[in-house]
């Protein structure tokens, strides 16, 4: 089955500033979600996006099909951006998600 | 316009006994998939409910199994529940139906099993 493989593992960073998180995976996909897990497992909606950019206030994200790669990019970080970022996929209009392992990110103020 | 929501959100068990959770999907969504996550892990998809039916299922026993009601909530049961069925279920809810197949996600029930 499809192997979805996140980097990096782990990120700290000073607040107000910048990341990008990365999303392998390894065939063609119909449906790339973003997530972000609050302390509290709490699963957020970020982006839905299959290909293509998208943005939403501080964050944005861009997934290269053909390359089978997403990122996504957290500008002027903020303490309320620590938890969890997921990117999930579904290959084959199964409909089921598929979910690398998250990137853990802690904001310090 | 409500969410996902899921109850219970936390529940202690023992080895053996059976549990039963509940999701009812966000307004307008006819589709529900449940999700176990361990600690540290990402989620892994159990099943998906269509039309009251077993849609998908992923890798898990029969001791997991499943109902949709016709207003589309939905219950995930465990029977014989093991110590390394302590996880967070998560319920997501879409409508592929509707053309959105983007998934949202209920607060998640914490399940401990001793």
């Amino acid at each position: 089955g499809i192997q979805v493989e996140q980097s990096p593992p782990d990120l700290i960073l000073q607040e107000g500033a910048n990341s990008t998180l990365r999303c392998n995976f390894s065939d063609s996909v119909n449906n790339l979600q973003w997530f972000h897990q609050n302390p509290w497992g709490q699963l957020i909606n970020l982006f839905y996006i299959p290909s293509g950019t998208k943005q939403n206030g501080r964050l944005s994200a861009t997934t290269v099909a053909t390359e089978r790669y997403s990122l996504l990019y957290i500008s002027s970080s903020q303490t309320t951006d620590s938890g969890v970022y997921f990117c999930a996929v579904d290959a084959g209009n199964n409909r089921k998600l598929i979910w690398g392992l998250g990137t853990s990110l802690a904001v310090n103020p | 316009d409500a969410g996902v929501t899921q109850s219970p959100t936390h529940l202690i068990k023992t080895r053996g006994q059976q549990v039963t959770l509940r999701c009812s999907p966000k307004s307008g969504h006819d589709t529900v998939s449940w999700y176990q996550q361990a600690l540290g892990q990402g989620p892994q998809f159990i099943f998906q409910y269509y039309e009251e039916e077993e849609r998908q299922r992923g890798n898990f026993p029969d001791r997991f199994s499943g109902h949709q009601y016709p207003n589309y909530s939905s219950e995930l049961n465990v029977n014989a529940l093991l110590l390394g069925d302590s996880a967070l279920y998560l319920c997501a809810s879409s409508s592929p139906s509707g053309g959105t197949d983007t998934q949202y996600f209920g607060p998640g029930t914490r399940l401990t099993v001793l």
